[in-house]
């Protein structure tokens, strides 16, 4: 299997700038995790979906933040205006469940918003 | 919301050193103690776990103890080495299926 994907890699916007982050999960998992990581709050959980369905947003930080799942294979998080507190790293990870599954985790995207 | 707090936040230790992690949970309720390792560039991956029921757990050179009275559990690395530099966390399952966090450990293993 080809992991979780994300893309891109490396996003670099200017402030007030849409951003849209994507991930493909792994073939068969049903539970999938955006997660940001910063050295100064470090690995935080934003949003958690179960079969395409969101569960658990309460760590979307403003409304600026909204993420979809459209089918099972796919997932966006966009960021909508970006500011630079945003500058982060956003993992995607995907799962079979939820709790006692290993998460799978993606390469990240790195974000810069200056 | 319920906290995992994890030490020390960054760890410089010797080849062939046991380096220890430590975490600390809150909530009694708490039943799933996994540790993930995470190198510079990469995504966390699950190292080690372990279920309450069980005081400790190795797998190769590394082990959790666990302490469920005083709510407390610990990474240990046998025999380390320069590659296992990466920072690790660890994390707790709550009442909510959802994984609790730690804030990492830096660790470095000295040549």
């Amino acid at each position: 299997d080809a992991g979780v994907i994300q893309s891109p890699r490396h996003e670099v916007t200017e402030m007030g700038q849409e951003v849209t982050l994507r991930c493909k999960p792994i073939s068969g998992h049903n539970s999938l995790f955006w997660y940001r990581q910063t050295m100064m709050r470090g690995l935080e959980l934003l949003i958690y979906f179960n079969n395409n369905v969101p569960i658990d947003d309460s760590g979307m930080p403003e409304d600026r933040f909204s993420a979809k799942m459209p089918n099972a294979s796919f997932s966006t998080l966009k960021i909508q205006p970006s500011e630079p507190r945003d500058s982060a790293v956003y993992f995607c990870a995907s799962s079979l469940g939820g709790g006692f599954y290993e998460q799978y985790f993606g390469p990240g995207t790195r974000l810069t918003v200056t | 919301q319920q906290q995992v707090k994890q030490s020390p936040q960054s760890l410089i230790v010797q080849k062939g050193g046991i380096p220890i992690i430590n975490c600390a949970y809150e909530n009694t309720a708490f039943d799933y103690f996994p540790w993930y390792q995470q190198f510079p560039g990469k995504g966390p991956a699950l190292l080690i776990a372990i279920r309450p029921d069980v005081s400790e757990k190795k797998e190769g050179r590394f082990t959790i103890s666990f302490n469920k009275s005083a709510k407390q559990f610990s990474l240990h690395i046998m025999d380390s080495q320069p590659g296992d530099s990466a920072t690790y966390f660890c994390a707790s399952r709550d009442s909510n299926y959802q994984l609790i966090w730690g804030a990492g450990t830096k660790l470095i293993i000295k040549p």
